[in-house]
C-alpha cells in the first residue's frame, strides 16, 4: 500500500499568514494527489486534485504542487474559516490512502 | 444541490451485521462511481470501498475484505454497505463520497456520515 506521510501535523498561525503543508508518498504517484479541508463535525471538501487542479468553487488562495512523491498545499493569506484539518489522498490504484491530517490552529 | 444522506448507523455486539444506506439526490446517480470512507471520531480518514457507477466492479480494504458489501440500486439512486461480523475496529463513522467524474480517484461530495459502534 502507498503511504502518504503529511508534515506538520499541526501548525499555528495567524490571520494573513501563509502556510505550507507537505505530503510525501512511499512511491511515486504522478499527479494522482488530492487535498481535502474538514472542520469539526463537517464532511471532508474537496480543495484540490490531480495535484495542481483547483475545485470549483474553492477560492484561490489555495492552491497546489508537486508530482511523483512530493507535494505541497499552500494557503495564501490565511482566513479565519481556513482553521481545520487538511488531508491528502492518493488516488493511484487501490487501496486509496489518505495521510494522518495537518491540524491548522489559531496563533 | 447534491446530497448524501447516509443512515443506518447503530450500536452493535461484536459479531453483529449491519446495512448502511446512502441516499443520493441532486445528481445523475448512476453516472457515478461511489466510495465508502470511515472516520474514527477524532482521528483520520480511511478508504473502505468503492463502487462503479454500473455497480459491475467493487474494491475493498484488506481490513474489510470478506465481510462488508457494497451494492449500488441506480433505480433508487441509493448506495448500500452490508457490514457482517464486525469487530470493535470497526467502530467509526462511516461517509459516502461521490468520485469526481472524469477523475474517479478522488472525491467531490461527502455525506455527514453515520456512527457505527461495535461494543458489548
Amino acid at each position: 500500500d502507498i503511504q502518504l506521510t503529511q508534515s506538520p501535523s499541526s501548525v499555528s498561525a495567524s490571520v494573513g499568514d501563509r502556510v505550507t503543508i507537505t505530503c510525501r508518498a512511499s512511491q511515486g504517484i504522478s499527479h494522482w494527489l488530492a487535498w481535502y479541508q474538514q472542520k469539526p463535525g463537517k464532511a471532508p471538501k474537496l480543495l484540490i486534485y490531480a495535484a495542481s487542479s483547483l475545485q470549483s468553487g474553492v477560492p484561490s488562495r489555495f492552491s497546489g504542487s508537486g508530482y511523483g512523491t512530493d507535494f505541497t498545499l499552500t494557503i495564501t493569506s490565511l482566513q479565519p474559516e481556513d482553521f481545520a484539518t487538511y488531508y491528502c489522498q492518493q488516488g493511484t490504484g487501490f487501496p486509496r490512502t489518505f495521510g494522518r491530517g495537518t491540524k491548522v490552529e489559531i496563533k | 444541490e447534491v446530497q448524501l444522506l447516509e443512515s443506518g448507523g447503530a450500536l452493535v455486539q461484536p459479531g453483529g451485521s449491519l446495512r448502511l444506506s446512502c441516499a443520493a439526490s441532486g445528481f445523475t446517480f448512476r453516472s457515478y462511481d461511489m466510495t465508502w470512507v470511515r472516520q474514527i471520531p477524532g482521528k483520520g480518514l480511511d478508504w473502505v470501498s468503492s463502487i462503479t457507477n454500473d455497480g459491475a466492479t467493487t474494491y475493498y480494504a484488506d481490513s474489510v475484505k470478506g465481510r462488508f458489501t457494497i451494492s449500488k440500486d441506480n433505480s433508487k439512486n441509493t448506495l448500500y454497505l452490508h457490514m457482517n461480523n464486525l469487530r470493535a475496529e470497526d467502530t467509526a463513522v462511516y461517509h459516502c463520497a461521490r468520485d469526481l467524474l472524469g477523475s474517479p480517484f478522488f472525491f467531490d461530495k461527502w455525506g455527514q456520515g453515520t456512527l457505527v459502534s461495535v461494543s458489548s
